[in-house]
């Protein structure tokens, strides 16, 4: 069974670099499928952020591109989401999850874990 | 890349059906089939209901169905049950390797 767990500060100063990692067990990164962040405001909609693919590309969201780096370490089976110049409109739940490759649906998610904006 | 757009809230009771829909453009869901449902309960990860506008993955019942027409999703509930009170989300392919979300849908079940 595929399983993704967020981890990373709850809290980020404005202007700072939020971080966050997702664990993933019962599958390798390096085997398939893209890896992605997604984040979901209070109140609000899900927002797709970006991803990794197997293979190493990262591609992201236009509107936060140039905040944004994925990463991923093959090694701890593990990638990574930097979201530098944070306000407090980044304040959010963020979640990983597991995107297939071609037909674009995520089919596992993490928990999501929240991360507030704040001083 | 705008989010795609459902009602906040919909309702149904017991044993009834019923529809979400969600609208895109003609640059997202109205020319991609990658259509795709989650549900997602309080405090829980969100689940993969439908995808590529129709399909069920192993495991859903198939009291989901999905359906397209032109630029306009729908998600169809039937024989609604108690813990299908919960919020559900479309998502559609948009190019270049994005994917964007509607502003998901709080179905209660009367």
């Amino acid at each position: 069974q595929v399983q993704l767990q967020e981890s990373g500060p709850g809290l980020v100063k404005p202007s700072e670099t939020l971080s966050l990692t997702c664990a993933v067990s019962g599958y390798s990164i390096s085997s398939g499928y893209y890896w992605g962040w997604i984040r979901q405001p209070p109140g609000k909609g899900l927002e797709w952020i970006g991803s990794i693919s197997y293979s190493g590309d990262a591609y992201y969201n236009p509107s936060l591109k140039g905040r944004v780096t994925i990463s991923r370490d093959t090694s701890k089976n593990q990638f990574s989401l930097k979201m530098n110049s944070v306000t407090a409109t980044d304040t959010a739940v963020y979640f990983c999850a597991r995107r297939d490759s071609g037909n674009y649906f995520i089919d596992y998610w993490g928990q999501g874990t929240l991360v507030t904006v704040s001083s | 890349q705008s989010a795609l757009i459902q009602p906040p809230s919909a309702s149904g009771s017991l044993g009834q059906s019923i529809t979400i829909s969600c609208s895109g453009t003609n640059n997202d869901l109205g020319i991609y089939n990658y259509v795709s449902w989650y549900q997602s309960h309080p405090g829980k990860a969100p689940k993969l209901l439908i995808y590529e506008i129709n399909k069920r993955p192993s495991g859903v019942p198939d009291r989901f169905s999905g359906s397209k027409s032109g630029n306009t999703a729908s998600l169809t509930v039937s024989g609604l049950q108690a813990d299908d009170e919960a919020d559900y989300f479309c998502s559609s392919y948009a190019g270049y390797n994005n994917v964007i979300f509607g502003g998901g849908t709080k179905l209660t079940v009367l």
